[in-house]
């Protein structure tokens, strides 16, 4: 079936360094790919998403690539800082008889140490 | 503004009991999905409803039913609890759905522990 492959499962910088997080998908038919950020004890937020017809999308320190040939996106945090810190999911769509359903990556904890 | 509501947020159950974990929403939203969370292997759907009336089996139904009582409200329901199902589980909401996709909408999680 359908997977999200994330890497990598933890993350450690030092604040004010980059952090990147990559996934790869397998359904050629996904066109949307979502990025949550999840808090201690809260349910995931979306922090960021790109469509299948855009190759890069930024906002202020946090962008998204996609590389739909390679099937595969990545998450880039800027300048990270302490409150950065969380659990990252990325997620692409797949596709059964026609409807669109979220497949979720396991999921990269970061930790930004001041 | 409410959002995604989840109730309860803790349960603990022994094997064989059933119970009900319910989510309201109050975005006007047409899609709903009930989602565990288990260490290691992220978010997986159990059921989703892609509107009013519908409903659709995820990645790991088994052992759960679902219930789309009104646009607002979708419950899962465990009919005979077992230890494997001790998880976290999140309700979401989107406002679209079926062919088209955007953002969804999560509650703040129900923690499940089966003895």
């Amino acid at each position: 079936g359908e997977n999200v492959e994330q890497h990598p499962s933890t993350l450690s910088v030092q604040e004010g360094d980059s952090a990147v997080i990559k996934c790869t998908y397998s359904d050629s038919a996904s066109n949307y790919f979502p990025w949550y950020k999840q808090e201690l004890g809260k349910g995931p937020q979306l922090i960021i998403d790109i469509r299948s017809n855009v190759g890069e999308k930024k906002d202020q320190r946090i962008a998204v690539t996609l590389n739909k040939t390679a099937k595969h996106f990545s998450l880039h945090i800027t300048e990270t800082q302490p409150e950065d810190s969380a659990v990252y999911f990325c997620a692409a769509t797949a596709t059964t008889s026609g409807t669109y359903k979220y497949i979720f990556g396991t999921g990269t904890r970061l930790k930004v140490l001041a | 503004n409410a959002g995604v509501t989840q109730t309860p947020k803790f349960q603990v159950l022994k094997t064989g009991q059933s119970m009900t974990l319910q989510c309201a929403q109050d975005m006007n939203h047409n899609s709903m999905y009930w989602y565990r969370q288990d260490p290691g292997m992220g978010l997986r759907l159990i059921y989703y409803s892609a509107s009013e009336g519908t409903t659709d089996k995820g990645e790991v139904p088994n052992g759960y039913n679902v219930s789309r009582l009104n646009k607002r409200e979708f419950s899962l329901r465990l009919e005979s609890a077992a230890p494997s199902q001790t998880s976290v589980y999140f309700c979401a909401s989107s406002p679209l759905g079926g062919t088209a996709t955007g953002e969804l909408f999560f509650g703040e999680g129900s923690r499940l522990t089966v003895l």
